[in-house]
């Protein structure tokens, strides 16, 4: 069963907003990890956060995790057309099994 | 940078029709995987290795098989196309002891069995 489920399924805003995703998953992890997918193309890897962490920024991104709530966000800042894509998270759990979500789908707007 | 090549974009075959499908990568990654892709179930791990000649199942590897006999080569087989093997195949390579951190992927295969 997929354990990361990302929310909304789909978001659609006006370029030079900001964009919020998140990821819940259901049991203990050792890291979390966000990709981007651009149409129909393989997966990049954005940004990895430990159990241990709380807060990551790459560039425009920031990434947090409560593992209270068991869940992440991903935050893209003053987004760009080139940002429309979609949106992975992928939780290692304690077995060292990589479990990915469904995917956000990211659309700016011009 | 690294890079992951798969050898089709795009792949049309006929149920019952054996399938290669061929990924290589140039970064002496030790870790290879094979994900297939369908819309709204994120991706499945069919097969993965660790080393040349060594072969473990993911989640889904009935109907598939893999090859690694050099260390940049990992390829899926479909032994006997079926329709319900229509997908996104992607291919990926990661390094070192932490085989699930930061994986590079290729761009995908899309495979229609007829």
């Amino acid at each position: 069963s997929q354990q990361g489920e990302e929310d909304p399924q789909a978001l659609s805003i006006q370029e030079g907003e900001n964009a919020t995703m998140n990821c819940s998953y259901k049991t203990s992890i050792n890291n979390l990890q966000w990709y981007r997918q651009n149409s129909g193309r393989g997966l990049v890897h954005l940004i990895l956060i430990r159990s241990n962490e709380r807060e990551k920024h790459s560039g425009r991104l920031r990434v947090t995790l409560d593992t209270s709530k068991k869940s992440s966000s991903l935050l893209i800042t003053a987004s760009r057309a080139a940002d429309t894509a979609s949106y992975f998270c992928a939780t290692e759990d304690s077995n060292y099994q990589l479990i990915w979500g469904a995917g956000t789908k990211l659309i700016i707007k011009p | 940078d690294v890079k992951v090549t798969q050898s089709s974009r795009y792949l049309v075959k006929r149920t019952g029709e054996k399938v290669f499908l061929e990924c290589v990568q140039d970064m002496d990654h030790e870790n290879m995987f094979w994900y297939r892709q369908d819309p709204g179930l994120g991706l499945r791990l069919i097969y993965f290795s660790y080393d040349v000649k060594m072969k473990e199942k993911g989640d889904i590897p009935e109907g598939y098989s893999v090859s690694r006999e050099k260390k940049e080569r990992f390829s899926l087989i479909l032994e006997s196309a079926s329709t319900n093997q229509t997908s996104m195949y992607l291919c990926a390579s990661s390094t070192g002891s932490a085989p699930n951190e930061k994986l590079f992927f290729g761009s995908g295969t899309q495979l229609s069995v007829l």
